[in-house]
């Protein structure tokens, strides 16, 4: 079973607007990253953010880290229909080295 | 592209069938793992190997079995095939052993089809 969820399930925005996908977790985390998936596609790498960070940017992309709350969340600014895509968070545990644990997923649609 | 490499792209068998999905990790990524994406279990981590050397196992039935080459490529052999099986596999690689900060490269995966 996968750690945590991801919400909303989906995101319907127009063109120009910005995106928020939120990402809950249950366990102590090494890493929290984001990957994007195009339908039916292999996983892309977006952005990953340490246990010690809060705040990590990358591009039109602003993703937060609230460790007491065990929660993460992704922003997306100015959306382009090129955005619409399903996005997954992925932990990656302390004391489970390698594997990364991914939640449910955001299917982002963006209408021009 | 990711540089990883996944063939075949699509596979089509009949139950109880065995098939092989073979991954050739990123030029120099030491580490390959394996996922199932299904529609009911999600991305599910499956197993890593580092170097032709198991390190990690998650949901990965018996059934199923994988290896890494001394060439680094890996295979992920999937037998007595249920409707179940049914699902995308992806491969990812990574340069180091998967400690750390470890950033996955993903393939563009294997469609299994089990009729």
């Amino acid at each position: 079973s996968q750690q945590g969820e991801e919400d909303p399930q989906a995101l319907s925005i127009q063109e120009g607007e910005n995106a928020t996908m939120n990402c809950s977790y249950k366990t102590s985390i090494n890493n929290l990253q984001w990957y994007r998936q195009n339908s039916g596609r292999g996983l892309v790498h977006l952005i990953l953010i340490r246990s010690n960070e809060r705040e990590k940017h990358s591009g039109r992309l602003r993703v937060t880290l609230d460790t007491s709350k065990k929660s993460s969340s992704l922003l997306i600014t100015a959306s382009r229909a090129a955005d619409t895509a399903s996005y997954f968070c992925a932990k990656q545990n302390t004391g489970t080295a390698s594997k990364l644990t991914f939640g449910t997923g955001t299917r982002l649609q963006v209408t021009l | 592209d990711s540089g990883v490499t996944q063939t075949p792209k699509h596979l089509i068998t009949a139950t109880g069938q065995r098939v092989t999905l073979r991954c050739s990790p990123r030029s120099g990524d030491l580490s390959v793992y394996w996922y199932q994406q299904s529609l009911d279990q999600g991305l599910q981590f499956l197993i890593h190997y580092y170097n032709g050397e198991e390190r990690a196992k998650g949901n990965i039935l018996e059934r199923f079995s994988a290896q890494q080459f001394p060439d680094l490529h890996s295979e992920l052999n999937l037998s007595s095939l249920e409707l179940g099986d049914s699902a995308l596999y992806f491969c990812a690689s990574s340069v180091g052993e998967g400690t750390g900060q470890n950033i996955q490269y993903f393939g563009a995966g294997t469609r299994l089809s089990v009729l």
